[in-house]
């Protein structure tokens, strides 16, 4: 059964250092979304991505992120200069077109330090 | 705005034995609902949803949810719990017109032997 992937599984980091977080969707899939889980906190929405555009974002994301999908399996997030208050289980999404079943990965543990 | 109400952090039960997780929305206008599991270690699985139609969902192995609109309830339920049901269960809600979701803050069910 396909299903999405996100690497790496824990990464730690400095404060002030950038990141990246690596997703590949499932393969037929055209819609794509970040979302996060401050440890003990609710999953939240950060981004909605769909034809190298993204559609929808949250507050979160703000100029600090970004997202990109660089090929045509990647689909990657990035933090230019991560604060403390971003370590959180990041999670990747994807979905066959709008409306439907989100399918996630298993997340991206990130600790800044 | 949306919001969804998961009220109960943890719930311990004994194997066999039924039971319910409650979920509690708020939304100015109709909405998609949903459950999502997360096992150990694991990525968010999609449960079920609810889309239209007939109010009473069921999942492959053995859960349902009813939604309740005048009570603005989703809640699931299971007749008879089994050990590997042992997960952090998450209702999440959508509007129609957008792909976010937004979840609650999840109910950890523990099934002892």
């Amino acid at each position: 059964e396909p299903e999405v992937t996100q690497t790496p599984s824990h990464q730690v980091t400095q404060m002030g250092q950038e990141v990246i977080l690596r997703c590949v969707p499932i393969s037929n899939h055209l819609y794509f979304y970040w979302y996060r889980q401050i440890l003990g906190q609710k999953v939240e929405f950060l981004v909605s991505f769909y034809n190298n555009e993204i559609s929808e974002k949250s507050e979160i994301f703000d100029d600090q992120f970004s997202v990109e999908r660089p090929d045509g399996s990647n689909f990657t997030l990035k933090i230019r200069s991560t604060k403390l208050e971003d370590s959180a289980m990041y999670f990747c999404a994807s979905s066959g077109s709008s409306g439907e079943t989100q399918y996630f990965g298993p997340g991206t543990r990130l600790l800044v330090l | 705005a949306q919001s969804v109400t998961q009220l109960d952090s943890q719930v311990p039960v004994f194997e066999e034995a039924p039971v319910e997780l409650r979920c509690n929305y708020s939304s100015s206008v109709s909405v998609y609902l949903f459950w999502y599991v997360q096992y150990p270690n694991q990525g968010l699985q999609l449960l079920l949803k609810y889309l239209s139609g007939s109010t009473l969902v069921e999942s492959i192995n053995g859960f349902e949810a009813e939604f309740n609109k005048s009570q603005t309830s989703f809640h699931l339920r299971k007749p008879s719990v089994h050990i590997s049901d042992t997960a952090e269960y998450f209702c999440a809600v959508s509007e129609m017109d957008t792909d976010k979701l937004i979840f609650g803050t999840g109910t950890r069910l523990q099934v002892f032997p």
